[in-house]
Parts: structure tokens; sequence; C-alpha cells
């Protein structure tokens, strides 16, 4: 079963205070891991997709990095408006009907 | 307008009551997903489909039950409702080719 472990639960951070949020995942035929940003009362955004071990992709303050195993979200010098929740998700292969397996997220509150 | 949309946004039903949620996209996208989310639990499967006629259960499919008769719609129907269902519901779409995209979601409450 695939299965995605997002740590910490909660990030309390001062602004420019740069940080790393954890995605752990275990899946049948990687197709793609998806982060996602979600404001209160939202649905998630989309901001990254990394396919292969290595693979790394930036916006702005964020940078997203591939494992074989996790997936690390790199926040630096935050600003208040990158508080949210940060979801991190497993797509699994075509065999698996491309199923999205999401972990529990993590909260970022970035103070000013 | 290009998009996934939901509704109802808001919706209040009893117990006992059979509620359908509606999902529909615009981009032919093949594969549509169904979520709920409660505090603690980040956002749990319900049910997805790979096209129109083929329907898989997820992590949590007891009490649901999805059709997908057009590539465009995935309703979501809660048979007899339970106040353990009361839930934000969020439905999402993607192709081989995208990320996945997902409605603005809808905030049911089973009383």
């Amino acid at each position: 079963e695939d299965q995605v472990t997002q740590s910490p639960e909660a990030l309390r951070l001062q602004e420019g205070e740069s940080s790393s949020l954890n995605c752990s995942y275990t899946v049948s035929g990687l197709r793609g891991l998806f982060w996602y940003r979600q404001d209160p009362g939202k649905g998630p955004e989309f901001l990254f997709t990394l396919y292969s071990a290595g693979e790394e992709k930036e916006k702005e303050r964020l940078k997203a990095t591939l494992t074989k195993k996790e997936s690390f979200l790199h926040i630096t010098a935050p600003k208040p408006e990158d508080s949210a929740t940060y979801l991190c998700a497993v797509q699994a292969g075509e065999a698996a009907g491309n199923k999205l397996t999401f972990g529990g997220g993590t909260r970022v509150l970035v103070k000013p | 307008d290009a998009g996934i949309t939901q509704s109802p946004r808001y919706k209040i039903t009893e117990t006992g009551r059979q509620v359908t949620l509606m999902c529909h996209q615009t981009w032919s996208h093949s594969y549509m997903f169904w979520y709920r989310q409660d505090l603690g639990h980040g956002l749990r499967l319900i049910y997805y489909s790979a096209a129109a006629d083929i329907t898989d259960k997820g992590e949590v499919p007891d009490g649901y039950v999805v059709s997908r008769s057009k590539t465009e719609n995935f309703p979501l129907t809660l048979e007899s409702a339970t106040r353990s269902q009361t839930s934000v519901y969020f439905c999402a779409s993607c192709s081989l080719n995208t990320e996945a995209f997902f409605g603005q979601g809808t905030r049911l409450t089973v009383v």
C-alpha cells in the first residue's frame, strides 16, 4: 500500500528563518512526486512535480528535492505570505490506476 | 471557463439521507479523484477513476458510491449519511502528462 508521511506536522518560523519540510514515501512504481500548497478554505494549489531521484525544482523561495525514499521542500528566507499548509503526494504508475496518495501535510506559520 | 468545479460549496444534511456531491471538469482529463479532508488526517482518497466507466476504491470508500458515465463528470454519493462523514470533500482531475487540479471543495455537515 502506498504511504506518505510528512514531518513536522507544524512549523513556526520567524520571517527570514530558512527551514526544510520532509516527505518520506513508499509507492509501487513512482510516476511522480508532487508538492502542493493549501490556504485555509481553498483547494490545494500545485507547486512542483519531481519524477526521479536527484531532481530539483525551484520557485521563488521554495526548492524541492527528491531521493529514492524522500523529498524535501526547502523554504529560504520565508515571508509571512508563505504561511500555508504544504502537502506532498505520490502518484503510482498506470498499473495502479495512477492513484494519487497524500501525506498529512505540514502547517507552516511565518511570523513577521 | 475551463476548470474543475464542485457543487454545492456548502451542504447541511440529516443523518440517514442520501446526498450527492457533484464534480465537473472541462479539460477531458482521464483521471478523476475524490478526497475527504479532516483535521489530523490530511487528504484521504475515497474513490478514483481512470476513465469513463472505470472506478476504483481508495483508502476510505465505505459509505460512498461513485459513477462516471461521462469523462467530465464524477459524482460522489453518500447513500445514508452519517455524522462521521462530516468533512470537506475535494475533487481533482489530471491526465497522464499533467499535475492534478483541484476543485474549491464542498463543506458537508451531517446533523
